[in-house]
């Protein structure tokens, strides 16, 4: 049962165009969601992060948004740069558990 | 360097052989975890601990994994009689809090022949 689902394995964009990464969750209990970027051989890096009683959250080019009522998150990149390629997983949490429920990942390619 | 950092970062052992990862956490968490990530996976949660406390296991960690952290600081993994099944990146990751950002460390990669 997948509760997190990245519903595109891959994404190609222009270089300074927008990227837009979707993740959708079944769990409504989930209330805390995270965005990591990874590059190959090494661990997750946090990117940004959203509480459900936010719907936008933003961090210079990164932008997160939510939306409860159809349990879906994405996170825009503007403006796209080369070093932005890597693979982006979105996770999701509920108050009271103690782990994270990641999704498949997104892989990013931003061409110069 | 003070984020998380984990040892060995490769490890090749043959099948049936007894393996044991290392995590150091940022020094100021209290909160450690412990992941799989296989091929075209995101991260799988195994563990959790809270100081020195295992408070979560998943259905993943069967009686081949343990995980200890015997003093709340760093935090080992075990795998005994490793199977090729067991053939994945480990993360570990650490949180000051139960719901916050956890920050991960860059992974052991385990090879079982």
């Amino acid at each position: 049962d997948q509760q997190v689902k990245q519903n595109s394995p891959s994404l190609s964009v222009q270089e300074g165009r927008i990227s837009i990464l979707n993740c959708d969750y079944t769990n409504s209990m989930f209330d805390y969601f995270l965005w990591y970027k990874k590059y190959p051989a090494e661990g997750p890096t946090f990117l940004i992060s959203i509480s459900s009683i936010k719907d936008k959250n933003e961090d210079g080019r990164f932008t997160v948004f939510l939306n409860k009522s159809a349990k879906h998150l994405s996170l825009h990149i503007v403006p796209s740069q080369p070093g932005d390629s890597a693979v982006y997983f979105c996770a999701a949490s509920a108050t009271g558990t103690y782990k994270y429920i990641f999704g498949t990942g997104t892989r990013l390619k931003v061409l110069a | 360097d003070t984020g998380v950092s984990q040892d060995p970062r490769h490890k090749i052992t043959k099948r049936g052989q007894n393996v044991t990862f290392r995590c150091d956490p940022i020094s100021e968490h209290n909160r450690l975890y412990w992941y799989r990530q296989t091929l075209g996976q995101g991260p799988e949660f195994l563990t959790y601990f809270q100081n020195e406390a295992q408070l979560e296991k998943s259905r993943l960690l069967s009686d081949r994994f343990s995980a200890e952290r015997p003093k709340g600081s760093f935090s080992t993994l075990e795998i005994q009689r490793t199977e090729q099944g067991d053939s994945a990146m480990y993360l570990c990751a650490s949180s000051l809090g139960t719901i916050e950002t956890q920050y991960f460390g860059p992974g052991t990669r385990l090879l079982v022949l």
